[in-house]
């Protein structure tokens, strides 16, 4: 199974300061179609899993442009240019290169300071 | 509109059976895969299942043998047939359109305890 390791686990931000978390996969996660699956989720309380990134940079539908991805075969980045009150939550990042299983990292739990 | 429909939860004794269903409308089932996603109390994020276009399905280790995914064509519907359930299937269960398209339900609760 491919291994997703987040870091932080927890990050406390003063608004309008940025975030960075951290994923790192066990195995690269660069198909051979030259797409990377690696996908970024965001998980407000008491509400299911909203995609905010897709193919590592990609902004999903809506998603504000403060939130940017990047990264490539096993090394990956979520950033937050200013964070927002509304951001709190936990973040997921995920793969699906690998099937079975699909995997999600840890979870990273942003706070407001 | 696209939208997904989780219910069929509840509470459950240990060894027991519950079917879980999730309604989609605004597109069809079976023009996708469509993912089993679930998280226990407290826990992060556990892919559960999934079951493609094709009909081929996929089950994680911990469920294998246990659960079975499969979908209803003309109702549009997918289902999670839950048997010999433990107390560590006790989770939300959502149910997701290709996982990478933004597409999940609300979740249904399924607590296994005597």
């Amino acid at each position: 199974d491919i291994v997703m390791t987040q870091t932080p686990l927890s990050l406390s931000v003063t608004p309008g300061q940025p975030a960075s978390i951290s994923c790192k996969s066990s195995q690269s996660l660069l198909h051979s179609s030259g797409k990377t699956y690696l996908y970024w989720y965001l998980q407000k309380p008491g509400q299911p899993p909203q995609l905010l990134i897709y193919e590592v940079s990609n902004r999903f539908s809506g998603v504000p442009d403060r939130f940017s991805g990047s990264g490539s075969g096993t090394d990956f980045t979520l950033k937050i240019s200013r964070v927002e009150a509304e951001d709190v939550g936990v973040y997921y990042c995920m793969q699906s290169i690998q099937l079975p299983p699909y995997t999600f990292g840890q979870g990273t739990k942003l706070e407001i300071k | 509109e696209v939208q997904l429909v989780e219910s069929g939860g509840g509470l459950i004794q240990p060894g027991g059976s519950l079917r879980l269903s999730c309604a989609a409308s605004g597109f069809t089932v079976s023009n996708n895969y469509m993912s089993w996603v679930r998280q226990a109390p407290g826990k992060g994020l556990e892919w559960v299942s999934v079951i493609y276009s094709g009909g081929t399905t996929y089950y994680a280790d911990s469920v294998k043998g246990r659960f079975t995914i499969s979908r209803d064509s003309s109702k549009n519907t997918v289902y999670l047939q839950m048997n010999s359930l433990r107390a560590e299937d006790t989770a939300v269960y959502y149910c997701a359109r290709n996982l990478g398209d933004g597409v999940w339900g609300q979740g249904t609760t399924v607590t296994v305890s005597s």
